[in-house]
């Protein structure tokens, strides 16, 4: 079955520090990746996604490679911001066997970051 | 637009009640999910819909647990006989259609089985 491996943290950087969350899947057909955030008393958004090998998701400073050959999908960001602090939470969606997104998605156990001034 | 919306936002119940939980998905989105949200097994999907039509009911955690849809837009998630394993955050998203991927999330159902 299909299964995704994050760092649970917390991880706690100082601001201005780089980010690296690391995470790695396995699945059984060819999934579409993704990272969502969690922000303190709010609900789950999509923060970035890539749907094929070497793509790069990129949204607000943050930015993941879809590595097929290493089967991983790790969250980057250069200088982190206090407004930062939230759970991460790596995902994928495996179009081969559900032809899209007609699948749940399979999500990692999350990454809570904490950031510090 | 309006996101998706969650009712009630915390549901506090006895062991061995009914409860229902609903889900307001964003207009115009054909597909529907539920997750639950649980400290000990993080994100669980637990069922899908395409319209009305749940084609695949397995990832429900037992038989318990239904869910309907009416009418292409709202749906319940009904919890019979509830368990104090059931206490979670249960999540609703909505997507375009089947084939999109991104998912957009509610601010979730927080229930507690006392």
């Amino acid at each position: 079955g299909n299964s995704v491996t994050q760092m649970e943290g917390p991880v706690t950087l100082s601001e201005e520090a780089f980010l690296t969350i690391n995470c790695t899947y396995t699945a059984t057909g060819y999934p579409s990746l993704f990272w969502y955030v969690q922000y303190p008393g709010e609900g789950l958004q999509l923060l970035l996604k890539a749907t094929k090998a070497d793509d790069k998701g990129s949204n607000k400073g943050f930015e993941a490679t879809y590595r097929k050959e290493t089967t991983s999908f790790h969250l980057e960001k250069g200088s982190v911001q206090v407004s930062d602090s939230a759970v991460y939470f790596c995902a994928l969606s495996d179009s081969l066997y559900s032809g899209g997104g007609a699948d749940g998605l399979t999500f990692g156990k999350g990454t809570h970051l904490i950031i510090q001034p | 637009g309006a996101g998706v919306s969650q009712s009630p936002s915390n549901k506090v119940t006895e062991k061995g009640k009914d409860v229902e939980l609903r889900c307001d998905p964003i207009s115009g989105h054909t597909a529907l999910y539920w997750y639950r949200q649980s400290l000990g097994q993080g994100l669980e999907f637990l069922i899908y819909f395409q319209g009305n039509s749940a084609p695949d009911k397995s990832g429900l955690p037992s038989d318990r647990f239904s869910a309907e849809r009416t009418g292409g837009s709202v749906s319940t998630l009904t919890i019979q006989r509830t368990q104090q394993e059931d206490s979670a955050v249960y999540l609703c998203a909505s997507s375009e259609d089947s084939r999109t991927y991104e998912q957009y999330f509610g601010p979730g159902t927080r229930l507690t089985v006392t």
